[in-house]
């Protein structure tokens, strides 16, 4: 199994700022992915993040406002860009093989925009 | 596309009976489904998943799940509930059309009462 670290955990930010979150893995994942929880919320996919290369984004999602980045197999970014309230929700990061057997996922960022 | 559809937003039970959450799922071809559990302000833990074995699944703190491709559900059992069983549950498909994203269920808050 893979253990995901993320930082910060929590973090109370100013609206029109912008916050990136960082993703660590122990271990060389294949596919690793960014979702967003909303309050009281399901999860919902954000993007997956490739390694060197743009990420994919999915509809509703936008590489201005989410800009990610993975410069290796054990490391990725996301921004919250230009932040407003509505972006309060927990921001998690997942990480699998490349069919995704089993997925393992971060504790999320707890972000709060005020 | 895949999907999947969580039957009940909330699930009472007394400690000690039985625990039934209903997950159908939609998957043009034979799917990976998985039940993940989310306990408050803790992250995502994977309590069983399958993929294409056996069709009765065992996970951790005695779940377990039935996947019935006549029905096209993947419903989550436990035999005695404890109270530390009080928590958000998540039926989830593997994309395999599309980089093996998962894709989360709306959730089921299962209570225990006492």
């Amino acid at each position: 199994s893979a253990v995901i670290s993320q930082k910060p955990s929590r973090d109370i930010c100013q609206r029109g700022t912008s916050l990136t979150i960082q993703c660590q893995v122990d271990s060389q994942v294949t596919m690793m992915f960014w979702y967003r929880q909303q309050p009281g919320q399901s999860l919902t996919l954000i993007a997956t993040a490739n390694q060197g290369s743009e990420a994919t984004y999915e509809s509703g999602f936008v590489i201005d406002k989410f800009p990610i980045s993975r410069p290796n197999l054990t490391f990725s970014t996301l921004t919250v860009s230009n932040m407003s309230p509505e972006d309060s929700s927990i921001y998690l990061c997942s990480g699998g093989d490349r069919k995704v057997t089993e997925a393992f996922f971060g504790q999320g960022t707890r972000l709060t925009v005020v | 596309a895949q999907s999947v559809t969580q039957l009940d937003s909330h699930v009472s039970v007394s400690e000690g009976t039985p625990v039934l959450l209903r997950c159908n799922y939609s998957s043009s071809y034979s799917p990976s489904l998985f039940w993940y559990v989310q306990h408050p302000n803790k992250g995502l833990q994977l309590l069983l998943k399958y993929t294409s074995a056996a069709t009765l699944v065992k996970g951790i703190n005695g779940f377990e799940a039935e996947f019935k491709k006549s029905e096209t559900s993947f419903h989550l059992t436990k035999p005695s509930a404890h109270m530390s069983d009080a928590a958000e549950y998540f039926c989830v498909v593997s994309d395999r059309d599309s980089s093996y994203k998962l894709i989360f269920g709306s959730g089921t808050r299962l209570l225990v009462r006492p």
